[in-house]
């Protein structure tokens, strides 16, 4: 059983360029979240989503990053007009998402973006 | 809302010594606690995690971590450092309404020899 798969694994954009970044969650689950890791910090939480849904988007930043898991494929992370501070290690992790119970996030290995 | 605390960001041990990184946490609902451990250029993977019943939990690796409500700490130890050993942990709680963690800020851990 595959574990959570990130692509890329690394990405470098200019400012005010555009950076998808995709998460692919171990088979049979259904919620994806994103977290951001700036240089020397922890993990932030961003987003929260569940097929076609977000349950919460409380850490994502109001412009230019937006977040969707389709129905069919992986979870798209997006920025747009990207800018130096982007740069990052984003993080997916990926759970069941099953009620009454805790539903453990098993993380992938991060997409490191810099922004040039 | 939830927080945590590392004390520390910086540990260094002998190999064959005592590892203890400190977490302390806050959170107004019952916490679920966590310790990661992530090396370089890594993702994270799991240590152990308390979500309820005995308060001292034992994880992979040799690591375990306990509890204790009373001072609202999860203090991960190991009793005896190994090189491998050597990466970042990072503490996290996660409140039983929501799933999603809040990060201490990480402890690096050096292991020499």
């Amino acid at each position: 059983n595959a574990g959570v798969m990130q692509n890329p694994r690394h990405l470098v954009r200019r400012r005010g360029q555009e950076a998808r970044l995709r998460c692919s969650p171990m088979k049979g689950h259904s919620h994806v979240y994103w977290y951001r890791q700036l240089p020397e910090e922890g993990l932030k939480f961003m987003v929260y989503l569940q097929k076609e849904n977000i349950i919460d988007e409380s850490g994502m930043p109001k412009e230019r990053f937006s977040a969707e898991f389709p129905k069919e494929g992986p979870s798209i992370l997006r920025i747009q007009q990207v800018v130096r501070g982007d740069s990052a290690a984003y993080f997916c992790a990926s759970s069941t998402g099953l009620a009454g119970a805790y539903n453990e996030q098993f993380f992938g290995p991060g997409t490191r973006l810099t922004v040039l | 809302a939830q927080s945590v605390t590392q004390l520390g960001s910086h540990v260094s041990v002998s190999e064959g010594a005592l590892v203890l990184l400190r977490c302390n946490y806050s959170s107004s609902v019952p916490p679920y606690l966590f310790w990661y451990v992530q090396y370089p250029n890594q993702g994270l993977q799991l240590l152990l995690k308390y979500t309820t019943g005995a308060t001292l939990v034992k994880g992979i690796n040799g690591f375990e971590a306990e509890f204790k409500k009373s001072e609202t700490s999860f203090h991960l130890t190991k009793p005896s450092a190994h090189m491998s050993d050597a990466a970042e942990y990072f503490c996290a709680v996660s409140g039983a309404a929501g799933n999603k963690l809040t990060f201490g800020g990480g402890t690096r851990v050096l292991v020499k020899p």
